[in-house]
């Protein structure tokens, strides 16, 4: 099945710092979310992006798929970000979805 | 509007006990699913629903029934609890697929199983 790899792992900032996160797969898509899991264990979908890119606040997030890859912005960052950012893509329809290991952010005040 | 919601929130099982964790969503989505997320890992699909009556099996469905029959809840049973099945279990639902496949998740259920 298609691989889904993250990076970095875990990621600690500075509040106020800006990063980004990647996300590689191994086979085309036409189907990618960017989920953030909060300390509290909470699910939020953040982006649904097969390609291009979108904004949503301090966030963005950019899919090439014809390179297979996917980048989050993080900018500003606040201790709010903090959690478990997973990338996610279809096992083999464009609804069942496979998800990353995830990237562990902490923002310290 | 309650979005989607599990029960219960926690639960302790013994070895070889059953149970039944209920999902229900109130945004009229055609698409449920259950997935098991252990430490460190990301989520594994373990069956899903692409409407009432109907269900299918993900990538770990082994140890696990599912039942839709009502198209706002979707039923996950272990018939027979093992400590490998201690997991935090969450549901999504979505719409559709594509553009409309957006997955909105539950609080997660949090079994132990000893």
């Amino acid at each position: 099945g298609i691989q889904v790899e993250q990076s970095p792992p875990d990621l600690i900032l500075q509040e106020g710092a800006n990063s980004t996160l990647r996300c590689n797969f191994s086979d085309s898509v036409n189907n990618l979310q960017w989920f953030h899991q909060n300390p509290w264990g909470q699910l939020i979908n953040l982006f649904y992006i097969p390609s291009g890119t979108k904004q949503n606040g301090r966030l963005s997030a950019t899919t090439v798929a014809t390179e297979r890859y996917s980048l989050l912005y993080i900018s500003s960052s606040q201790t709010t970000d903090s959690g478990v950012y997973f990338c996610a893509v279809p096992l083999s329809n464009d609804y069942k979805l496979s998800f990353g290991a995830g990237t562990t952010v902490t923002v310290r005040a | 509007n309650a979005g989607v919601t599990q029960t219960p929130k926690f639960r302790v099982l013994k070895t070889g006990q059953s149970m039944t964790l209920l999902c229900a969503q109130d945004m009229n989505h055609e698409y449920m699913y259950w997935y098991r997320q252990d430490p460190g890992m990301g989520l594994r699909l373990i069956h899903y629903s692409v409407g009432e009556g109907t269900t299918a099996k993900g990538e770990v469905p082994d140890g696990y029934n599912v039942s839709r029959l009502k198209k706002q809840n979707f039923l996950l049973g272990l018939e027979s609890a093992a400590p490998s099945q201690t997991s935090v279990y969450f549901c999504a639902s979505s719409l559709t697929s594509g553009v409309r496949g957006t997955q909105y998740f539950g609080p997660g259920t949090r079994l132990l199983v000893l």
